[in-house]
């Protein structure tokens, strides 16, 4: 399977434990997207890469939440201090750099109890 | 697995026949169209594109339409399956250059056997 894979699948964490998200895109893409789904609603963009770069990071994106990506290669996104709110599913995109077409991994459902 | 979208607008159609769902979108400057297919649990995935300078552009068994008067978009099934039971996002480029996308809010489509 040469899609975009998310590590884990899903997260339950007590309020105020910090959480790390993993997402390795397609192997050729330049381009990577957080984006973030609650229940009832679409995906809300929340940070964007270009190789190693964070070039934009939406409102949405508190100083609790920080998001690499090394090598330009995978990604993590890091929760800290979690609440209740957080609750949602993560999820991330890649592209290429010309066509904006973003293919989409499965999501990392968190729960925070 | 989680459920997607429980109070979303629900289109039900009988199998075989011809779905339309539709899209209003907000920004006049968006250059890029997409639509996706989310089930339940799953990441959203890619059903077709369009770009500002296009009306019309059709797949296999799926047509999407774009009115840029109104800010309307459609996306047509023709001989609806089970397996199209989903919901259905259209999501807009946010004409930042990023393609960062703005996702509507999504259709749940019921086939009926």
């Amino acid at each position: 399977d040469t899609g975009v894979s998310q590590d884990p699948r899903h997260k339950i964490t007590k309020r105020g434990q910090n959480v790390t998200f993993r997402c390795d895109p397609i192997s050729e893409h330049n381009r990577l997207y957080w984006y973030r789904q609650t229940l009832g609603q679409g995906p809300e963009f929340l940070t964007y890469f270009q190789n190693e770069a964070q070039l934009e990071k939406s409102r949405l994106l508190s100083d609790r939440f920080s998001a690499e990506r090394p090598k330009g290669s995978f990604s993590t996104l890091e929760i800290q201090r979690t609440e209740q709110g957080d609750s949602a599913m993560y999820l991330c995109a890649s592209s290429l750099a010309g066509p904006p077409k973003q293919f989409f991994g499965p999501g990392t459902r968190l729960t925070v109890l | 697995g989680e459920s997607v979208g429980l109070h979303l607008p629900t289109l039900s159609v009988q199998e075989g026949d011809n779905s339309i769902i539709n899209c209003a979108y907000s920004n006049s400057a968006s250059d890029y169209f997409i639509w996706y297919k989310q089930e339940s649990g799953k990441g959203p995935q890619f059903i077709i594109d369009i770009r500002s300078n296009m009306d019309k552009r059709q797949g296999q068994r799926v047509t999407v339409l774009l009115n840029k008067t109104v800010k309307h978009l459609s996306l047509q099934i023709a001989a609806t399956q089970p397996g199209d039971s989903a919901v259905y996002f259209c999501a807009e480029d946010d004409s930042s250059g990023t393609y960062k996308y703005i996702f509507g809010t999504g259709t749940r489509l019921k086939v009926l056997a």
